[in-house]
């Protein structure tokens, strides 16, 4: 069975620092791995997606995120938090047959002048 | 070109009773899954719908329903409502393929359901 899991559940950085959100997955084939991002009363908006054409993926916004299979993880990284960065993010996985999506528990992140 | 469109965006209702959520996908999408979203329980598949045939299914009770139409819009339903439904329904759809290809899904912005 597929899962991923969020570690922290609510991320405070100040504008301009480093925003490093924390997602592991556990999948028993090659997998599929997204990150999302909700702003309050909106759905869900792809910010970037690894298909194994190459581990380090960029997204949009100035996101990115580098898949490492031995440490199973798909961290998402911006050198730079703006304060419309704030949202609930989210990492989700698939195990690419349907699109049928497992999520993570989602990490709230917050955004300080 | 238009996103995903769900109708309503928000309705409340009385336990016992039943719903009918409607989802307009992206032109040219084939693909429907829709998603319940609680405080609880986070984000939880509960369907995803290709050519009007039901592909996959999560685990939730036989009171949740779905179809798509010949136009790839699609419903789901809820019967026997309970104050556990209240939630955000969100309904994702993307070009899809027969085996799946993982297109990115585009999700429209939900209904919220709330039973009182």
């Amino acid at each position: 069975a597929q899962s991923v899991t969020q570690l922290g559940s609510h991320v405070s950085v100040s504008e301009g620092a480093l925003v490093l959100l924390r997602c592991n997955y556990s999948s028993s084939v090659p997998p599929y791995l997204f990150w999302y991002v909700q702003y309050p009363n909106q759905g869900l908006q792809l910010l970037l997606k690894y298909t194994s054409a190459a581990t380090l993926v960029k997204g949009i916004n100035g996101f990115e995120a580098e898949f490492k299979k031995s440490e199973t993880s798909f961290h998402l990284t911006k050198p730079s938090a703006h304060m419309s960065d704030a949202a609930e993010y989210f990492c989700a996985v698939s195990d690419g047959n349907t699109d049928k999506l497992i999520f993570g528990t989602g990490t709230r992140l917050q955004v300080f002048p | 070109k238009a996103g995903v469109t769900q109708t309503p965006r928000y309705l409340i209702k009385t336990r016992g009773q039943q719903v009918t959520l409607s989802c307009s996908p992206i032109s040219g999408h084939r693909s429907v899954s829709w998603y319940q979203q609680t405080p609880g329980q986070g984000l939880q598949f509960l369907f995803e719908y290709f050519s009007e045939t039901q592909r996959n299914k999560g685990n939730f009770p036989g009171r949740f329903s779905g179809r798509q139409f010949s136009n790839s819009r699609s419903e789901m339903n809820v019967s026997t409502l309970e104050l556990g439904d209240s939630a955000l329904y969100l309904c994702a759809s993307s070009l899809g393929a027969l085996t799946g290809s993982n297109q990115p899904q585009h999700f429209g912005d939900g209904t919220r359901l709330s039973i009182l």
